[in-house]
């Protein structure tokens, strides 16, 4: 499958404890989103990296909040003493580089769904 | 601030009828608009991208309208079968210094009855 994959695909933690999730672009591909979506709402941009430098951020991401890309390849996001209201699933996506026709397109992955309790 | 609305929050229609969903936003000027296709427990998956400098997109049964002076795209999905229900989303793009940051609409949910 050559898909984006993300890691895990279920977590369940108790307030104040700290997330990590992982992300797998597809392999070619040098752009990485990450956006949260909640139930009955549409994705909302996190951040965003080109190779491995964070281009982006949304004034959705606190300081709680942070993501990485060391290599250019996979991501990983981290939420520090999370809070109930950190529930949601969290969507990782990539997309080729500008001299690709379809470098618009966005290519989702499964999701990670937290809960935090 | 921008603002993107999607007509419905549910829509019901009869197998081999044509779905038409609606996206409207204000507060901004996208580069681009984009359709998305999204079902229980899954990531979006792309359908179509339309750029503000084209009136009309199609692809196989589906139909992309733009009209940058309405502020407005419609979405349609011909021949309908139940194999579409899904939550069709639109998504909002520029180009640019803000290309990574799509705004998505909250979706319709399209329900196709045989």
């Amino acid at each position: 499958d050559t898909g984006v994959s993300q890691d895990p695909r279920h977590k369940i933690t108790k307030r104040g404890q700290n997330v990590t999730f992982r992300c797998d672009p597809i392999s070619e591909h040098n752009r990485l989103y990450w956006y949260r979506q909640t139930l009955g709402q549409g994705p909302e941009f996190l951040t965003y990296f080109q190779n491995e430098a964070q281009l982006e951020k949304s004034r959705l991401l606190s300081d709680r909040f942070s993501a990485e890309r060391p290599k250019g390849s996979f991501s990983t996001l981290e939420i520090q003493r999370t809070e109930q209201g950190d529930s949601a699933m969290y969507l990782c996506a990539s997309s080729p580089g500008v001299t690709s026709g379809s470098y618009n397109e966005q290519f989702f992955g499964p999701g990670t769904r937290l809960t935090v309790l | 601030s921008q603002k993107i609305e999607q007509n419905s929050e549910a829509l019901n229609i009869q197998e081999g009828k044509t779905a038409t969903l609606t996206c409207n936003y204000t507060n901004y000027s996208p580069a681009y608009l984009q359709w998305y296709r999204q079902d229980p427990g899954r990531g979006p998956v792309f359908l179509l991208l339309i750029r503000e400098n084209e009136k009309e997109k199609r692809k196989e049964r589906l139909k992309v309208t733009f009209d940058t002076t309405l502020k407005q795209s419609l979405f349609h999905i011909t021949a309908s079968q139940p194999a579409d229900s899904a939550t069709y989303l639109c998504a909002l793009g520029r180009y640019g210094g803000s290309q990574g940051n799509l705004i998505f609409g909250k979706g319709t949910k399209l329900s196709v009855k045989p």
